[in-house]
């Protein structure tokens, strides 16, 4: 699976857009882009998952860039629960076993401040 | 949605215990994960289940083993608990299109003393 890099760190004031970035610049054609967040001493939360197109559920927005290379996840009204850290994960949707399984990296700490 | 149920979130054990960690999933997924989670480590895959009765090591299997008699449950065993197994555990499911998003569990933090 491809690796992604994020800034360790974010701030955003309730309220605000909060923009997440991720690179994944070595992305190849079947690997999917996931997000999840995760807040202090739970599970892991989905959040959303595309391929190619931009994506938007309930929770959030997902924009990809034409060259795939890049990604970036949208809160479009951050609140005080939207506190965690935010994984951003590529993995191939062709693959089976335990190649199913994730891997996590270090996340961005997203702050939301009052 | 899809909902991951784990037993226990807290749960304390003693060293030389057996102890068992159950999950329960209700939306039919055929594939169910153990991870376990250590700070400065990430999400290690323990065991995985594709189906009944059916299971795959993950990367670090020594001293666990699993059971998956029903399809929505999925057990992880610590056939003698040690200190060195003090962690968070997750579980997880997602159907077999391997595309779909893995949903976790809200966790299960394991202190062995």
């Amino acid at each position: 699976d491809a690796k992604t890099t994020q800034p360790p760190s974010m701030d955003c004031a309730e309220g605000r857009a909060a923009n997440l970035p991720c690179n994944h610049s070595t992305i190849s054609g079947n690997e999917y882009v996931y997000w999840y967040r995760q807040i202090h001493s739970q599970g892991p939360q989905y959040i959303i998952h595309g391929l190619k197109n931009n994506e938007t559920n309930e929770m959030a927005s997902l924009i990809i860039t034409e060259d795939r290379k890049s990604s970036t996840l949208i809160l479009p009204h951050a609140t005080l629960r939207d506190t965690a850290v935010y994984y951003c994960i590529v993995r191939d949707g062709n693959s089976g076993g335990s190649n199913y399984k994730l891997t996590f990296g270090k996340g961005t700490l997203l702050t939301v401040n009052p | 949605d899809v909902k991951v149920t784990q037993s226990s979130r807290y749960l304390v054990k003693r060293t030389g215990e057996k102890v068992f960690l159950e999950c329960v999933q209700d939306m039919d997924h055929e594939n169910m994960f153990w991870y376990r989670q250590d700070p400065g480590l990430g999400l290690r895959l323990i065991y995985f289940s594709y189906d009944v009765k059916m299971k795959e090591k993950g990367d670090i299997p020594e001293g666990y083993s699993v059971s998956r008699e029903k399809k929505e449950r999925f057990s992880l065993i610590l056939e003698s608990a040690s200190t060195n197994q003090t962690s968070m555990y997750l579980c997880a499911s997602t159907p077999y299109r391997s595309n779909q998003p893995q949903h976790f569990g809200d966790g299960t933090r394991l202190s062995i003393l």
